[in-house]
């Protein structure tokens, strides 16, 4: 593998679900994004890691739970999720000095239904 | 706030036609500016970035004008082909400080024989 991994690539879950989404990057960086694509919309900045320490947390709700064990793998665990939520859900790593230098994964397609 | 604006919203060219996509922004402390290029079910892919020092580059087919005064940057796709049919983000960052790259709102760009 190489790149940015991400699984699932779609997934569909009620509300009352409880899933995990789950990225890894076999580029050797230290700094791991989460972020949310709609449609029409910015790609919207959710959490970011350097060096498994969380430095950002846009707001997010806390619906949303973010883990970085180490410096290669990142999940999204996802509880009580509305309908509102669906989106692609984006990971990206980059050097944490090349911030603007980021590499995305192919995004896992979430429906809330 | 949207931090940076693009537009058009979707965009139609001919083969062999020049694409031309436009971005503002307001913060004068952004000091890098990349344009990511996004397939479907891929994510977003760093194609060519600028810094405020220069006012044109160009790799290959692919050049940015920026405009530091008018804080104005675009893409121009020369000789667009029909492979170059995606999704265009500009963006900006501070290279120092915050991890945080903000993203345009995409142009759809099709290539049409």
């Amino acid at each position: 593998e190489t790149g940015v991994t991400q699984t699932p690539r779609h997934l569909v879950m009620g509300m009352t679900n409880k899933k995990s989404l789950k990225c890894e990057q076999h580029l050797g960086h230290n700094a791991m994004y989460w972020y949310k694509q709609s449609a029409k919309k910015p790609l919207e900045l959710m959490f970011v890691y350097n060096f498994k320490e969380q430095t950002e947390n846009n707001s997010v709700p806390s619906r949303f739970s973010p883990e970085c064990p180490n410096s290669s793998h990142l999940f999204l665990h996802l509880h009580t999720l509305q309908p509102e939520d669906s989106a692609l859900y984006l990971c990206a790593s980059s050097q944490t000095r090349r911030v603007s230098e980021q590499y995305f994964g192919p995004g896992t397609r979430l429906t809330v239904t | 706030q949207q931090q940076v604006k693009q537009s058009p919203q979707s965009l139609i060219v001919q083969k062999g036609g020049i694409s031309i996509i436009n971005c503002a922004y307001e913060n004068t402390a952004f000091d890098y500016f990349p344009w990511y290029q996004q397939f479907p079910g891929k994510g977003p892919a760093l194609l060519i970035a600028i810094r405020p020092d220069v006012s044109e580059k160009k790799e290959g087919r692919f050049t940015i004008s920026f405009n530091k005064s008018a804080k104005q940057f675009s893409l121009h796709i020369m000789d667009s082909q029909p492979g170059d049919s995606a999704t265009y983000f500009c963006a900006a960052s501070m290279q120092d400080g915050a991890n945080n790259l903000f993203f345009g709102t995409g142009t759809r760009l099709t290539v049409i024989p």
